[in-house]
């Protein structure tokens, strides 16, 4: 298993600002997925970071309002921008190496509050 | 994404019960995993399952993988205190792909 590390591990913004996630994994890994986890819900999948390549979304969910970076393979970042209250979720980095790997991982995920 | 259909949502039971739960999808799925979640953490992955029909075991934990690739089970044997937390089942089309998961089963364990 792959150790991934977030930070920050929760946060309270002002809404109208911006907030970057960042996750950074131990060893390098094939692929890496941002999911959002609203108040007492399931996970949902926001995209998929490729790395020196933009990142492929998910319906619902756009580059304007969820910038990705994924310069290489062991870190990647999620901005929340423009917020509003409604993006008040937890935001949790996923790793899978893609080849006789046993699951996909999670950081401990950030817990962001806009008020 | 495609939703799957978690159960039961909820379950209150005492120490040293057993516990069952599943998960269902109108489509195929080639991967099928089981998380544990704590209050304030990320999912943890307890069991992965990669074959229909694969039974596996972790502990007092045990999953199957679905002969249909349609659906997956978890049984906890002789739940203790620690077993707290929401459970979710996730499934992809193969390892390495996104996941998607279910709505979650919330367990307490009474002593």
């Amino acid at each position: 298993s792959a150790v991934i590390s977030q930070k920050p591990s929760r946060d309270i913004c002002q809404r109208g600002t911006s907030l970057t996630i960042q996750c950074q994994v131990d060893s390098q890994v094939t692929m890496m997925f941002w999911y959002r986890q609203q108040p007492g819900q399931s996970l949902t999948l926001i995209a998929t970071a490729n790395q020196g390549s933009e990142a492929t979304y998910e319906s619902g969910f756009v580059i304007d309002k969820f910038p990705i970076s994924r310069p290489n393979l062991t870190f990647s970042t999620l901005t929340v921008s423009n917020m509003s209250p409604e993006d008040s979720s937890i935001y949790l980095c996923s790793v899978a190496t893609g080849t006789g790997d046993r699951g996909a991982f999670f950081g401990q995920g950030t817990r962001l509050t806009v008020v | 994404g495609q939703q799957l259909n978690q159960s039961p949502q909820s379950m209150f039971i005492q120490e040293g019960e057993d516990v069952s739960m599943n998960c269902t999808s109108s489509s195929i799925f080639n991967t099928w995993l089981w998380y544990k979640q704590d209050p304030g953490e990320g999912p943890v992955l307890l069991i992965a399952l990669y074959k229909a029909g694969e039974l596996t075991s972790n502990g007092r934990l045990t999953a199957q993988f679905g002969i249909t690739r349609k659906d997956s089970f978890l049984n906890i044997s002789a739940s203790i205190p620690s077993d707290v937390g929401i459970y979710f089942c996730a499934a992809s089309l193969n390892s390495g792909y996104a996941l998607n998961f279910g709505k979650g089963t919330s367990l307490l364990v009474t002593p």
